[in-house]
């Protein structure tokens, strides 16, 4: 089945710097959507992407749908320390949505 | 208004014991999913439901039954619990099959 592969698994930044983080597929993906989970909740949507080579943000947050579309990343500028929490990427082929493994964002005030 | 509510928040039981677990949501959505996020945060799909039917039933033991009795609830059976079983449980809707909206999870621990 569909695989993906986020990096990095973990992350400790100080505040104010800049993150990205990036996941690569196995296999062509139509959608990739970013998620974030705060402690003790689901999984909220940050972003979501529908063509290869977009670029979108929200507000500090930029993701991009690779042209190859078998890759996206997401960059988050400016950190603080609400940033803190679990971001996944998914991606959505001919098959159910996937979810990688999850980056943990640690923000050092 | 929540809206992918999930109850109970937290359940402490038993091995063995038979539980269940139920899902609502208000955003009109024709699809309704069953994740179980295990200790180190994956994210594994149990179940899809669209309009009452199920369309995904990934490799679950049969001791889970999710059952729909409408498109806006998707309840979760589960049957002689195993310590394994101790997880989060997240219910998630969705209306074109893309972008899922999560509830709060279900915190669920077998002694």
């Amino acid at each position: 089945g569909q695989q993906l592969n986020q990096s990095p698994q973990s992350m400790f930044i100080q505040e104010g710097e800049d993150v990205s983080m990036n996941c690569t597929s196995s296999s062509i993906f139509n959608t990739w959507l970013w998620y974030k989970q705060d402690p003790g909740e689901g999984p909220v949507l940050l972003i979501a992407l529908y063509k290869a080579g977009e670029l979108t943000s929200n507000g500090r947050l930029t993701a991009q749908f690779g042209i190859t579309r078998k890759d996206s990343f997401l960059n988050i500028s400016a950190s603080i320390p609400s940033d803190v929490g679990i971001y996944f990427c998914a991606g959505q082929g001919n098959t159910p949505l996937v979810f990688g493994k999850g980056t943990r964002l640690s923000v050092i005030a | 208004d929540t809206a992918v509510s999930q109850t109970p928040k937290y359940l402490v039981t038993q091995m063995g014991n038979d539980k269940s677990i139920k899902c609502e949501q208000n955003l009109g959505h024709d699809t309704m999913y069953w994740y179980k996020q295990d200790s180190k945060k994956f994210l594994k799909i149990m179940f899809s439901y669209n309009n009452k039917e199920l369309i995904i039933n990934e490799t679950v033991p049969n001791r889970f039954s999710p059952k729909s009795p409408d498109k806006a609830h998707l309840n979760l059976h589960i049957n002689s619990l195993e310590l394994g079983d101790s997880a989060v449980y997240f219910c998630a809707s969705s209306q074109t099959g893309n972008i899922q909206y999560f509830g709060a999870g279900t915190r669920l621990s077998v002694l």
